[in-house]
């Protein structure tokens, strides 16, 4: 079935640092959505990107989806504490409103 | 707010025991999902339901089965739970509304860390 590979696993940053999560798919994607999980809790919706090389931003973090839509990027700007978490990119594999989940990326910030 | 609620946060069961898990959401949404998380492993879909009484299997359903009697609520159920079955259970939901190449924001509770002993 349709699979979503997700780099690297774990990045652990010194406060203020840059940090990239990756996601790929050897398949074409609808979309790809973005979920942030803070340790303990519980995955929590970020953004969606749908058009071919879109590019959105909230604050400090920029998403893009690749032009061929296999891929997607999350990239934090001068990181903090409270980016702590791990960073989940989900695509669509259908109209059934089911995602298929990369395995994550844990971001650890040393203040 | 969409608000979705797991029966218990933490969970201890025994080998051979019958374990349900519950699961309600306050939106109306047409979508519920129920996934493991494990570390290393991401989030893997167990089975998941677009209409009540509906169900479909997941990426991992073997030693699972789910009950939606109510638009509300989706039971996930541990026939005979083993010590591989040791997890974080999260439930999902999402109003099933999106169209063309969009894909409805799923909600998650809180999670369901079960130990089975």
């Amino acid at each position: 079935g349709q699979q979503v590979m997700q780099i690297p696993q774990y990045q652990h940053v010194q406060e203020g640092e840059d940090f990239t999560t990756y996601c790929n798919s050897s398949t074409t994607l609808s979309n790809i959505q973005w979920y942030k999980q803070r340790p303990g809790g519980h995955p929590v919706f970020l953004i969606q990107l749908v058009k071919s090389g879109e590019v959105k931003k909230q604050k400090r973090l920029t998403f893009q989806f690749g032009e061929a839509k296999k891929n997607s990027s999350l990239h934090i700007t001068a990181t903090q504490t409270t980016d702590v978490g791990t960073y989940f990119c989900a695509a669509s594999s259908s109209n059934t409103g089911k995602l298929i989940f990369g395995q994550g990326t844990t971001l650890q910030v040393k203040p | 707010d969409v608000k979705v609620t797991q029966s218990s946060r933490y969970l201890v069961k025994r080998t051979g025991e019958k374990v349900f898990l519950e699961c309600v959401q306050d939106m109306d949404h047409e979508n519920m999902f129920w996934y493991r998380q494990d570390p290393g492993l991401g989030l893997r879909l167990i089975y998941f339901s677009y209409d009540v009484k509906m169900k479909e299997k997941g990426d991992i359903p073997e030693g699972y089965s789910v009950s939606r009697e109510k638009k509300e609520r989706f039971s996930l159920i541990l026939e005979s739970a083993s010590t591989n079955q040791t997890s974080m259970y999260l439930c999902a939901s999402s109003s099933g509304l999106a169209g063309g190449t969009s894909t409805d924001t799923q909600y998650f509770g809180p999670g369901t860390r079960l130990t089975v002993l």
